[in-house]
């Protein structure tokens, strides 16, 4: 089984600085024969459901601003936030979807320092 | 628009079923995979089961697996999750999402969910 793990689980950033989380999977999630990483990343506010924010581990979601970017292949990836904005405070998760079994990081709390 | 809305969730004794509904609507239901995550309180999520846009192949995680079923009526833009077999670790909110989409089979839509509490 794929085991997502994220890193830090929660972290204080000031309004406008750069927020970097990092998810790391135990196996590959690149598939050779498109050259795709099968990596999701996903923003959750409270009381809210989850919202896709970032796909094939770079590709941002139509209407998510692009203060938000992924990076990363293979087994090791990153969630970049510039300018980190009052309404980013929200729980973020990773997900491999490679495998047909879906697995979630166990998410990084992101707030305002 | 997109709009996924689940129902059926409920407070239940352990060992006790319960089926869940998500009913869709804003697009074409039966060209998009489906999927149930959940979140227990407090927690993180889950994904929990996949089917097939066309209902012919489904998924589960091991947590669920042999206890629920997924299902889906694409004549009634409906998807179902059939739980037997209730645990007190199965209560969550229950969402459903879709996948197939342009980000392949990641979640991109996601409904508001619905709250399962198994407890006696």
């Amino acid at each position: 089984d794929f085991v997502m793990t994220q890193s830090p689980d929660s972290l204080a950033v000031s309004l406008g600085e750069r927020a970097t989380i990092n998810c790391k999977s135990s196996q590959s999630v690149l598939y050779s024969s498109n050259n795709k990483n099968y990596l999701a990343w996903y923003q959750q506010k409270p009381g809210q459901p989850p919202k896709l924010l970032i796909y094939w581990a770079s590709t941002r979601e139509s209407g998510v601003p692009d203060r938000f970017s992924g990076s990363g292949s293979g087994t090791d990836f990153t969630l970049t936030i510039n300018s980190l904005q009052a309404e980013d405070v929200a729980v973020y998760y990773c997900q491999q979807y490679y495998s047909t079994l879906y697995t979630f990081g166990q998410g990084t709390k992101l707030e305002i320092k | 628009e997109v709009q996924l809305v689940e129902s059926g969730g409920d407070l239940i004794q352990p060992g006790g079923s319960l089926r869940l509904s998500c009913a869709a609507s804003g697009f074409t239901f039966s060209n998009f995979e489906m999927n149930w995550v959940r979140q227990a309180p407090g927690k993180g999520l889950e994904w929990i089961s996949y089917i097939s846009s066309s209902g012919g192949i489904t998924h589960y995680a091991g947590s669920v697996r042999g206890r629920f079923t997924i299902s889906r009526d694409n004549d009634k833009n409906s998807l179902f999750l059939q739980m037997n077999s209730l645990r007190a670790e199965d209560t969550a909110i229950y969402y459903c999402a879709t996948g197939g989409g342009s980000g392949g089979s990641c979640q991109d839509r996601w409904g508001q969910g619905t709250l399962v509490t198994v407890s006696s």
